[in-house]
């Protein structure tokens, strides 16, 4: 089983700053997955295949990496970004997430 | 508009059993992968079954392995989960959720609200 590592496990940035988190795996993964929980909702599909965009997501998100390192970038941190974020990946047969990251606006 | 909608949560006692389900509409469900996601109180998610097309392949994690079964009614567009055999350490909200399986890409475009689970006595 492939583990996926995700830091920081908790942040706080202000509005406008430059976010980052990674996400790295035990092994190499050909594409990764983020989602994205508010509380109290169902995770959202917000970058597929490393660097697409789901729908509706603002592009001052954008998605990175390859083999075993992998990024989820927002350009001018907004409060609506608030939020914690799972990375995930699947190597035959099994599919694994992030342990998640909180990020919080100052 | 698809829409995914879980039911059969509740209190079970360890040990016991329960089944859920998830009514699917708003596009072809036999045409998709579906699968189980769940996540503890306070904790991460984590995927629990998935199932192919027809039905003939199911996957499941180790932690759940033998104990849940995963299924599907094409028809009545309709998935299920069969978990046997509960402990406490099952006890979490179950995200009922469509699969992109275009491997090697593979990732969940919806997701329904989610239906809690509690194991306890």
């Amino acid at each position: 089983e492939i583990v996926l590592t995700q830091s920081p496990t908790t942040m706080t940035a202000s509005p406008g700053e430059k976010v980052t988190i990674t996400c790295r795996a035990s092994s190499s993964v050909s594409y990764m997955h983020w989602y994205q929980q508010k509380p109290g909702a169902s995770p959202k599909p917000w970058i597929y295949e490393t660097s697409k965009l789901a729908s509706g997501v603002p592009d001052r998100f954008s998605g990175s990496g390859s083999g075993t390192s992998y990024s989820l970038t927002i350009n001018n941190m907004e409060a609506e970004d608030a939020a914690t974020y799972y990375c995930q990946q699947w190597n035959y047969p099994s599919i694994t997430f992030g342990s998640g990251t909180k990020l919080e606006i100052k | 508009e698809v829409q995914l909608v879980e039911s059969g949560g509740g209190l079970v006692q360890p040990g016991r059993s329960l089944k859920l389900s998830c009514a699917a509409s708003g596009f072809t469900f036999s045409n998709y992968y579906m699968a189980w996601v769940r996540q503890a109180p306070k904790k991460g998610l984590e995927w629990v079954a998935t199932i192919s097309t027809s039905g003939s392949r199911t996957y499941y994690p180790d932690s759940v392995k033998g104990r849940f079964t995963i299924s599907r009614d094409n028809a009545k567009s309709s998935l299920y989960l069969q978990m046997n055999s509960l402990k406490s350490e099952d006890t979490a909200t179950y995200y009922c959720a469509r699969a992109i399986a275009a491997i090697p890409r593979y990732y969940f475009d919806y997701w329904g609200q989610g239906v809690m689970v509690t194991v306890s006595s």
